[in-house]
């Protein structure tokens, strides 16, 4: 049982390129969500799926756009990435319900220089 | 002023000692109160949540939530050096359609001295 798996592990962009970051998890979640983590700001959330087919803005969604390709995955991407993006980012995943944990992946450090 | 504020630290707490971390949110609709830990260089793990005035004890670790206050905080009993990690308060402020949004606050750094 993998849980949360996040590729890729690191990756170094220069200003103006594009990628996507890959989220799965095998644990049957409706609810699957992308954080950004930088220095002494805590997590923040960029974008989240309550279920299958629906995705929303959370609060720091600018230049960032996300799939939700099916239950299990949630990919985020980046157009045009910018050096103010460079954080770590996890995704995770969670049951419905008011008290239901998040799982988290393991992480994507992310550099655009 | 942030919505989950936390005092970044670093706490240093010798081994056996209580530390005590706090956290203040700023929205009274907030629902459910959550502690995660993080290793460095790790991802986040949950310890603790709480949603109902008053403690909760799970093993070393006790819960506290005082809604009218807009706090709430985490105590380590007979803390170790294992416990040395960042502390990050999150607070549930709404749930759509069973999805929950988040807001953490910046963590606290706990270290346990030997």
């Amino acid at each position: 049982n993998a849980g949360v798996t996040q590729t890729p592990k690191f990756q170094v962009l220069k200003t103006g390129q594009s990628m996507t970051l890959q989220c799965a998890q095998d644990m049957n979640h409706n609810s699957m969500y992308w954080y950004r983590q930088d220095p002494g700001m805590g997590l923040r959330l960029i974008y989240y799926s309550a279920s299958e087919g629906t995705t929303d803005k959370g609060e720091v969604p600018n230049g960032y756009n996300v799939s939700r390709l099916n239950k299990r995955e949630f990919s985020l991407r980046l157009e045009s990435a910018a050096p103010s993006q460079t954080s770590v980012y996890f995704c995770a995943s969670s049951e419905q319900g008011r008290d239901e944990k998040l799982f988290f992946g393991s992480g994507t450090q992310l550099s655009v220089l | 002023q942030k919505e989950v504020e936390q005092n970044s630290g670093p706490l240093s707490v010798p081994e056996g000692a209580i530390a005590s971390l706090n956290c203040t949110y700023s929205d009274r609709g907030s629902q459910s109160f959550f502690w995660y830990r993080q290793y460095s260089g790790k991802s986040p793990e949950l310890i603790m949540f709480i949603y109902s005035n008053g403690d909760k004890e799970d093993g070393r670790f006790t819960a506290q939530l005082n809604k009218a206050s807009q706090y709430v905080s985490l105590l380590i009993r007979d803390s170790q050096p294992s416990d040395s990690a960042t502390y990050l308060c999150a607070v549930n402020l709404l749930q759509i359609q069973g999805a929950q949004k988040l807001v953490f606050g910046q963590g606290t750094r706990l270290t346990i001295n030997p």
